[in-house]
């Protein structure tokens, strides 16, 4: 099992550009979660999903962030337009279940860098 | 709520010695504790967890204590090893999200 995959690894971008990040959670998992980590914030629950279905998105900063999961293998967060306090760490998360009571597989992030 | 607590936000040991890491939450229908490891330049990875109907679960060098009365939970590692310096990261969950504690760095010195 290759795990979560997670593109790009690395992107640095300009203030006001559009910024797509991608996803694909293991095959079988049903839950789908998206993180943003920071020195000052820690690690952000930004969304959930369950079946392909946003559950909670209490998360998201604001409406220039925007997350869909078209199918049961993949996913996308996207920031339109990107701002320098955007910069962080996404991780994408799966699990087999609902993550308040079954582990959560992460992806290995995506360095996000808004100058 | 749904807030979660962690301490010490740092933790240095010497090699050999144990370590201990404590959380303490505010929701009451929380029923499943985690504890993710985070190394440099990768994503956190669940090392432990327990549920709230046992009280302790140990895993070699590592062990979990859960008092759901006084809604505290902590990490205990034993006999501590250079690899284990990482990033710790404690949770608690009830149906659909885990929500997680700030993190401790711990630092073990050969």
């Amino acid at each position: 099992d290759a795990g979560v995959i997670q593109s790009p690894r690395h992107e640095v971008t300009e203030m006001g550009q559009e910024v797509t990040l991608r996803c694909k959670p293991i095959s079988g998992h049903n839950s789908l979660f998206w993180y943003r980590q920071t020195m000052m914030r820690g690690l952000e629950l930004l969304i959930y999903f369950n079946n392909n279905v946003p559950i909670d998105d209490s998360g998201m900063p604001e409406d220039r962030f925007s997350a869909k999961m078209p199918n049961a293998s993949f996913s996308t967060l996207k920031i339109q337009p990107s701002e320098p306090r955007d910069s962080a760490v996404y991780f994408c998360a799966s699990s087999l279940g609902l993550a308040g009571v079954s582990e959560q597989y992460f992806g290995p992030g995506t360095r996000l860098t808004v100058t | 709520g749904e807030n979660v607590e962690q301490h010490p936000s740092t933790l240095s040991v010497q090699e050999g010695d144990s370590a201990v890491i404590k959380c303490t939450y505010s929701d009451s229908a929380s029923n499943y504790f985690p504890w993710y490891k985070q190394e440099l330049g990768k994503g956190p990875q669940l090392i432990i967890d327990i549920r709230s109907n046992v009280g302790e679960k140990k895993d070699q060098r590592i062990a979990v204590t859960l008092n759901k009365t006084a809604k505290h939970f902590s990490l205990h590692i034993t006999e501590t090893q250079p690899e284990d310096s990482a990033v710790y990261f404690c949770a608690h969950g009830d149906a659909g999200k885990s929500t997680f504690g700030d993190g401790t760095t711990l630092t073990v010195k050969p």
